[in-house]
């Protein structure tokens, strides 16, 4: 079975500019989260989706923004990048199982590096 | 103060130790708690999830977690080279919407 597939792997974008990335889930699962990574640091949460809807937001600005599809891929967007923006940006799928038993699976992350 | 303050190292063990890493966190509302594994250029890989106190056995991987000293561990015996990455521990509550807090990761490297 595939795991989480995410693009593109390495993205070089100018102060400004507006990126979009793109994330698929393993399939059978409906949730979708995206976290960013800077160099040395550990993930911190930037969206949960699931059913399209938005589950939860962490503390980043409204530069960020994400949707959710009916085939639940997911895709992030960011606007007026800053060199704060570069980074790793992870997806990762769930099932959001009512049951409180969640486990998040990440891809290997579009590395984003703006300039 | 982090929420979840994690060693970063790096730590560097001979091939065969027993490795010893560790997290202590400041919100008593977590109760699963989680070990990732990264390795360079990778996503996070799950290597251990329990909930609440106590220990969990995986393998060469044992995670304890301490939920009165607010204190996370995870051994690994028998050390391999490949088990040369950066662990990050990570933490939620108890509703399945609750964002998944992690550590800042310790690096780990294995000498041959």
């Amino acid at each position: 079975d595939a795991g989480v597939t995410q693009s593109p792997t390495h993205l070089i974008k100018t102060r400004g500019q507006q990126v979009t990335l793109r994330c698929s889930p393993i399939s059978g699962h409906k949730s979708v989260s995206w976290y960013q990574q800077v160099l040395g640091q550990g993930p911190q949460f930037i969206f949960q989706y699931y059913e399209k809807e938005e589950r939860g937001r962490g503390n980043f600005p409204d530069r960020f923004s994400a949707r959710q599809f009916p085939n639940y891929s997911s895709e992030l967007n960011v606007n007026a990048l800053l060199l704060g923006d570069s980074a790793l940006y992870l997806c990762a799928s769930s099932l959001f199982n009512q049951d409180t038993n969640e486990k998040l699976f990440f891809g290997s992350g579009t590395q984003l590096s703006v300039l | 103060q982090k929420e979840v303050e994690q060693d970063p190292g790096p730590l560097s063990v001979p091939e065969g130790a027993i490795v010893s890493l560790n997290c202590t966190y400041s919100n008593s509302a977590f109760q699963y708690f989680m070990w990732y594994r990264q390795y360079s250029r990778k996503g996070p890989e799950l290597l251990m999830y329990t909930y609440s106190s106590g220990n969990k056995e995986d393998g060469r991987f044992t995670a304890q977690v301490d939920k009165s000293s607010k204190y996370i561990s995870l051994f690994i015996r028998d050390s391999q080279p490949s088990d040369s990455a950066t662990y990050l521990c990570a933490m939620r509550g108890y509703s399945s919407a609750s964002k998944i807090i992690f550590g800042s990761g310790t690096r780990l490297s294995i000498r041959p």
